[in-house]
């Protein structure tokens, strides 16, 4: 398998279930990436990690916790969420998390995501 | 003010027409400029990078940035309809992102 996988692809969920969001990377970048993309809004860049380290946290409420426990895979763990959360949840990686190679980022297919 | 500005269109078109989608931005040190492609249930992926002012061609696209008036533009030449897809324009840093032009290019 190449690039970026997803795991699921859709997810429904009940605001009182935990689950986790799977990403793998077979690119042998050592970045990665969770966004948010809903309807009409630009991408929001949610977590970075370089080199399994959390480097940014872009102010996301608690209900969602990122793990990577390798540079080649990232989990999004989600608990307690909201309707609102209901949205289009990316995972990217890049060779590194600066510079200009930071911008070249391969996504995933996303998991699509609703909150009942 | 947004970061990055796109209009979200949709924007229709028939096949073999010049396809323009722009975006500006507000941020005068961004230096690398992106456009991406996203298929409809598929994520982004990467289709033109540029850094700093100057076009750049590869095959039907030309990115253009023009950091004196803070625009960049995207052309398509001769569309095809396997270019119908929703365009995101993204500029660094943190690759800020507008929230995207739906294309369709019509046979």
């Amino acid at each position: 398998e190449t690039g970026v996988t997803q795991t699921p692809r859709h997810l429904v969920m009940g605001m009182t279930n935990k689950k986790s969001l799977k990403c793998e990377q077979h690119l042998g970048h050592n970045a990665m990436y969770w966004y948010k993309q809903s309807a009409k809004k630009p991408l929001e860049l949610m977590f970075v990690y370089s080199l399994e380290e959390r480097v940014e946290n872009n102010s996301v409420p608690s209900r969602f916790s990122p793990e990577c426990p390798n540079s080649s895979h990232l989990f999004l763990h989600l608990h307690t969420l909201q309707p609102e959360d209901s949205a289009l949840y990316l995972c990217a990686s890049s060779p590194v998390a600066s510079g200009g190679a930071r911008e070249t980022q391969y996504f995933g297919p996303g998991t699509r995501l609703l909150v009942l | 003010q947004k970061e990055v500005e796109q209009d979200p269109g949709p924007l229709s078109v028939p096949e073999g027409a010049i396809v323009s989608l722009n975006c500006t931005y507000s941020n005068s040190a961004f230096q690398y400029f992106m456009w991406y492609r996203q298929y409809s249930r598929k994520g982004p992926e990467l289709l033109m990078y540029t850094y700093s002012s100057g076009n750049k061609e590869d095959g039907r696209f030309t990115a253009q940035v023009d950091k004196s008036s803070k625009y960049i533009s995207l052309f398509i030449r001769d569309s095809q309809p396997s270019d119908s897809a929703t365009y995101l324009c993204a500029v660094s840093r943190q690759l800020t992102f507008g929230s995207g032009t739906q294309l369709t290019v019509l046979p």
